[in-house]
């Protein structure tokens, strides 16, 4: 099945320093989403990309649609320490891409 | 303006008891989504249903698992017979046509 490889699995950051992650695939999708996940709580959606190339900014957030369609990265920049949690990406297939493969997510922590 | 309404939060049964989970989706969306998420492991795709329409189940277990999407009422997905396996959080997810998927906050089913 299709996987995807996210990284790092965590991040230890100093509050007001920019961070990156990213995710990868040997499969193209039609989509990437990115999600941040607090404890106890649903996936919340950051942003969505949906052509190959596209960058896209909300917030400080800015995430950009890799031009093989196998890979994304997600910058956040000037960190606070709201930012803690789990990001996770995914990657959208069929029709619609709604079928959504996860990556494992990667934990940040901001240290004040 | 409410989100995607999973319940209950969290769900106690013995092994070989019945799982019944509930989702409302938001409002004005007809696309409903069903994923399992083990600790420390991103989400896995089981089930995408429209209403009165199973369209995809490919990540569905064959045996045991059912979901559902009634003219009325929520989505439920049900689980027959628990194991200690079907220990996980399962989230569900809505959206418009061809557009992201918004999670609800999961049921935490542990199985005793």
């Amino acid at each position: 099945g299709q996987q995807l490889n996210q990284s790092p699995q965590s991040m230890f950051i100093q509050e007001g320093e920019d961070v990156s992650m990213n995710c990868t695939s040997s499969s193209i999708f039609n989509t990437w989403l990115w999600y941040k996940q607090d404890p106890g709580e649903g996936p919340v959606l950051l942003i969505a990309l949906y052509k190959a190339g596209e960058l896209t900014s909300n917030g400080r957030l800015t995430a950009q649609f890799g031009i093989t369609r196998k890979d994304s990265f997600l910058n956040i920049s000037a960190s606070i320490p709201s930012d803690v949690g789990i990001y996770f990406c995914a990657g959208g297939s069929g029709a619609g891409s709604y079928q959504l493969t996860f990556g494992k997510g990667t934990k940040l922590s901001v240290i004040p | 303006n409410a989100g995607v309404m999973q319940n209950p939060r969290h769900l106690v049964r013995r092994r070989g008891q019945e799982a019944r989970l509930r989702c409302s989706p938001m409002k004005g969306h007809s696309h409903v989504y069903w994923y399992r998420q083990l600790p420390e492991e991103g989400l896995k795709f089981m089930v995408y249903l429209q209403k009165e329409n199973i369209i995809d189940e490919s990540g569905m277990p064959k045996e045991r698992f059912s979901a559902e999407f009634p003219k009325e009422g929520p989505s439920i997905l049900r689980i027959q017979q628990v194991v200690r396996g079907d220990s996980a959080a399962y989230f569900c997810a809505s959206s418009r046509p061809n557009q992201p998927q918004h999670f609800g906050d999961g049921t935490r089913l542990s199985i005793l």
